[in-house]
């Protein structure tokens, strides 16, 4: 498989806990993207990388969230000490300089 | 305000019959694009089709078409020949020139197809 892959699939925690997502983008995409999706909500955008370097982080990217891409492939998304509020998909995205984005599957979070 | 605008929380459509998805947009940016995405149960967002604000002529994918009307800010999704796999939720988004790289997504129409 080549698309954006997304681990794990899903996520049941307690509140309090550090959780870490991973995201391995299509081979050849310099661009990666994190998006936080709530239930029946659209995305919305969370921070974007060129290769190694994040860009643009919003500000829904409280300081309990970090993202790294640390050698320009994947790409992982760590929350710390974990709130209800943040259940939500957390979708990893991908794209060449031009072109359209591709999508991962997401990876569900569910705080308890 | 909302810069991507879908009114219409979810439809019904009959199989085989064409169906519009509302689409409004609000931006200052005279380059942006536009987008339609599909997201089924399943949760992977598959991109359908993209429109250019300087692009002249309507999108067009298969049996998907883009009715740009970009005086009235609009860029409306059809499905023609609806299918029962196309039942899923829809989701419009843009990207604006000066914004990024980031996409801005509406809040989505969920669309039912009859058989």
């Amino acid at each position: 498989d080549t698309g954006v892959s997304q681990d794990p699939r899903h996520k049941i925690t307690k509140r309090g806990q550090n959780v870490t997502f991973r995201c391995d983008p299509i081979s050849e995409h310099n661009r990666l993207y994190w998006y936080r999706q709530t239930l029946g909500q659209g995305p919305e955008f969370l921070t974007y990388f060129q290769n190694e370097a994040q860009l643009e982080k919003s500000r829904l990217l409280s300081d309990r969230f970090s993202a790294e891409r640390p050698k320009g492939s994947f790409s992982t998304l760590e929350i710390q000490r974990t709130e209800q509020g943040d259940s939500a998909m957390y979708l990893c995205a991908s794209r060449q300089t031009t072109g359209e984005l591709f999508f991962g599957e997401g990876s569900r979070l569910t705080v308890l | 305000a909302q810069k991507i605008t879908q009114t219409q929380p979810g439809m019904f459509v009959q199989e085989k019959e064409a169906v519009t998805l509302d689409c409004t947009y609000d931006t200052s940016d005279p380059s942006y694009g536009l987008f339609w995405y599909k997201q089924p149960s399943s949760g992977e967002m598959i991109f359908l089709i993209y429109q250019g604000s300087y692009d002249q002529q309507n999108a067009t994918e298969g049996r998907y078409s883009l009715n740009f009307q970009k005086a009235r800010k609009s860029a409306n999704l059809v499905i023609s020949a609806s299918q029962l796999g196309d039942s899923a939720m829809y989701f419009c988004a843009m990207r604006e020139g000066n914004a990024g790289n980031m996409l801005t997504f509406g809040g989505g129409t969920r669309l039912m197809v009859k058989p």
